[in-house]
């Protein structure tokens, strides 16, 4: 099974207040795992990516944060949200074959 | 760095019609996605390719890698594949180069 778990699907949360999404896949050990945002009127864009445990790449600078504390667990955290993190997040894992994607979460910051 | 252009950005048409959705890459590259999303945001995988043609029930991809352009089709549309449709390309570097995006063509069938 190549299934990606994300959730939750959507999430409404105050200025301020901390995030943590979680992404566990299924399958091939040792995936690459991707964390994409989708702000309003844009393109998916990638956030984080990760080839294994403990290793995490930031493609743009940001309020968030990455982990992958477990091979088959990427999670996408934030102290303190601003109103700009709004968007869909997608979770992505990615081997020479293709990508499996999540089916997202939708986040609106208030 | 790739750049993915979609077009058209819009689309409305009546049920039943022959929809085309482009997509050109300015790279060479691995594989190209097409991916669905439908209004609750869920993406949906419907396929890959690295050459030629595929088909899945009503719905044929098609990938020239010399003119670095893909076509996404639906024949006889529904309401029910009203959605954004988006174009997503493999770079030939690896997974760890992950996937450019385009922004996606919102199409609407009315009934």
């Amino acid at each position: 099974s190549q299934t990606i778990h994300q959730w939750p699907a959507t999430l409404v949360q105050p200025v301020g207040s901390p995030l943590s999404l979680e992404c566990t896949v299924e399958g091939t050990s040792n995936p690459n795992l991707y964390w994409y945002r989708q702000a309003a009127g844009r393109g998916l864009q990638l956030l984080f990516y990760s080839v294994g445990i403990g290793q995490i790449s930031s493609e743009v600078p940001q309020n968030l944060s990455a982990s992958r504390p477990q091979d088959r667990q990427f999670i996408l955290s934030s102290k303190k949200l601003l109103l700009s993190d709004s968007g869909f997040y997608l979770c992505a894992k990615g081997q020479i074959y293709g990508y499996t994607f999540g089916s997202g979460t939708r986040l609106t910051v208030v | 760095k790739n750049e993915v252009e979609q077009s058209p950005q819009n689309l409305t048409a009546q049920e039943g019609e022959f929809i085309t959705i482009n997509c050109s890459y300015s790279v060479g590259i691995s594989a190209l996605h097409w991916l669905q999303q439908h209004p609750g945001g869920g993406i949906v995988s419907l396929f890959m390719l690295s050459s030629g043609k595929k088909k899945h029930g009503r719905l044929i991809a098609t990938i020239n890698i010399q003119e670095k352009h893909s076509s996404l089709h639906i024949t006889a549309s529904h309401p029910r594949d009203s959605a954004v449709y988006i174009c997503a390309v493999m770079g030939r570097g690896g997974g760890a180069d992950g996937l450019t995006f385009g922004k996606g063509t919102h199409l609407i069938i009315q009934p």
